[in-house]
């Protein structure tokens, strides 16, 4: 089935510093939306990307549909502590209105 | 966004027995879906549930074990039959907030996170 392979796993950074994580894929995706899962929390959507080479920005974070249609990376600048959860890759599997997951990406903050 | 209320939101079990969880939406929504997240795994799709009709399970999960009900479109629940200790994890209840060159985007509940003996 369709996989996505996110890296790093996990992240620990210091306050301030900027953060990159990416997603790819043998399989190409019409989708690709980044989430955040707090401790405790479901996880909340903070990007969604729809069209190959689209950058988009959502605050301090940013990030890029590939034009190959198989990766996206997303940025986040200046860390702060609240940067601190697991960001997930998501896009729509081959069939339906499903999404599959990466693996996550843990990012811990030192101030 | 819909706002999504699950319960229980922690619950410690024993092993055999089954626990229902229970997901409410405060809108209508046409797609519910559970999802599962083993201790620091990724999420998993169990099923999608559509109101009127039987939820449709991936592969890996079948209905004796994860039974889930429609019963209208701002509720579900799903439940975990004859638990056993790798049936810990995080449950979590999600719904579908629209369509764009149709792909879904999911809302979330806070999840439910079973721990079982």
């Amino acid at each position: 089935g369709q996989q996505l392979n996110q890296s790093p796993q996990s992240m620990f950074i210091q306050e301030g510093e900027d953060v990159s994580m990416n997603c790819t894929s043998s399989s190409i995706f019409n989708t690709w939306l980044w989430y955040k899962q707090d401790p405790g929390e479901g996880p909340v959507l903070l990007i969604a990307l729809y069209k190959a080479g689209e950058l988009t920005s959502n605050g301090r974070l940013t990030a890029q549909f590939g034009i190959t249609r198989k990766d996206s990376f997303l940025n986040i600048s200046a860390s702060i502590p609240s940067d601190v959860g697991i960001y997930f890759c998501a896009g729509p599997m081959e069939y339906g209105n499903k999404l599959v997951f990466g693996a996550g990406t843990i990012l811990r903050v030192k101030s | 966004s819909a706002v999504i209320s699950q319960k229980p939101s922690r619950d410690i079990c024993q092993r055999g027995t089954s626990l229902t969880i229970q997901c409410q939406v405060d809108s209508q929504v046409t797609m519910m879906f559970w999802y599962r997240q083993q201790p620091g795994q990724s999420l998993t799709l169990i099923a999608t549930a559509n109101q009127g009709s039987e939820a449709t399970y991936e592969s890996g999960f079948v209905i004796d074990k994860f039974p889930i009900s429609r019963p209208n479109l701002t509720f579900s629940t799903l439940t975990v039959s004859n638990m056993s200790p790798e049936d810990s994890s995080i449950y979590l209840c999600s719904v579908d907030q629209g369509t764009y060159s149709g792909a879904n985007v999911l809302t979330f509940g806070a999840g439910s996170r079973l721990t079982v003996l």
